[in-house]
């Protein structure tokens, strides 16, 4: 079955502190994993994937096969940051995306 | 073309009536998605569409439930004799396909919020 698992559904952290956000998955392939961000009062957007291994806001994730996880990290967060994260997976040869249920994070001046 | 439109935003409804929600894909996008989204979790696959066959259900798809898009282009979400347990906002997607790559983005609509009450 496939499955993604964001263990925190709230997290707050001081501007300028590091920033962590936990995923795991289950999924008995190779899936590929996204990161997608909601600011308020927007749409649903991507932030990031994992073949793209790009940096974008600042924020990079890292697929780690072994833990079966995908968390998503900034060294310095910013108060512009403050959004609610979904973190999702698509099956090989899959369209849908299976999403986790999200992470509200919140930076405090 | 500003992105994905989704009509109505808002649906208020008694229970056992019928409501149907409309999409408008980015023009250039062949592939289009509904997921319902529920108070505090994250979005839920219903259905896609390559053009204008539907490729794949879910089994939260109930018989309540269809899904058309007959040209290829906007998709409807029809929902028959609402329950108070369809309350969700149902969101639409759209991606471009070309063959041989494994997933393209899905850009997200606004959603149409629907109350049963």
């Amino acid at each position: 079955a496939q499955r993604v698992t964001q263990p925190e559904k709230l997290l707050s952290v001081f501007k300028g502190a590091p920033v962590e956000l936990k995923c795991n998955y289950s999924y008995s392939g190779s899936p590929e994993l996204f990161w997608y961000v909601q600011y308020s009062r927007q749409r649903l957007q991507l932030l990031l994937r994992h073949i793209s291994r790009e940096s974008i806001k600042g924020f990079t994730a890292d697929l780690n096969k072994g833990e079966t996880s995908f968390h998503l990290k900034k060294p310095f967060a910013q108060e512009e940051d403050s959004a609610m994260y979904y973190c999702a997976l698509s099956g090989v040869g899959a369209q849908k995306l299976v999403f986790g249920q999200g992470t509200r994070l919140t930076i405090n001046p | 073309d500003t992105g994905v439109s989704q009509n109505p935003r808002h649906k208020i409804t008694k229970r056992g009536q019928n409501v149907t929600f409309r999409c408008d894909p980015i023009s250039e996008h062949n592939r289009l998605y509904w997921y319902r989204q529920t108070l505090g979790q994250g979005p839920e696959f219903l259905t896609y569409f390559q053009n204008e066959a539907q490729l794949e259900k879910s089994r939260l798809l109930s018989d309540r439930f269809s899904a058309e898009r007959p040209k290829g282009s906007f998709s409807t979400l029809e929902i028959q004799r609402t329950e108070q347990g369809d309350s969700a906002m149902y969101l639409c997607a759209s991606s471009p396909h070309r063959p041989a790559a494994s997933h393209y983005e899905q850009y997200f609509g606004p959603g149409t919020r629907l109350t049963v009450t």
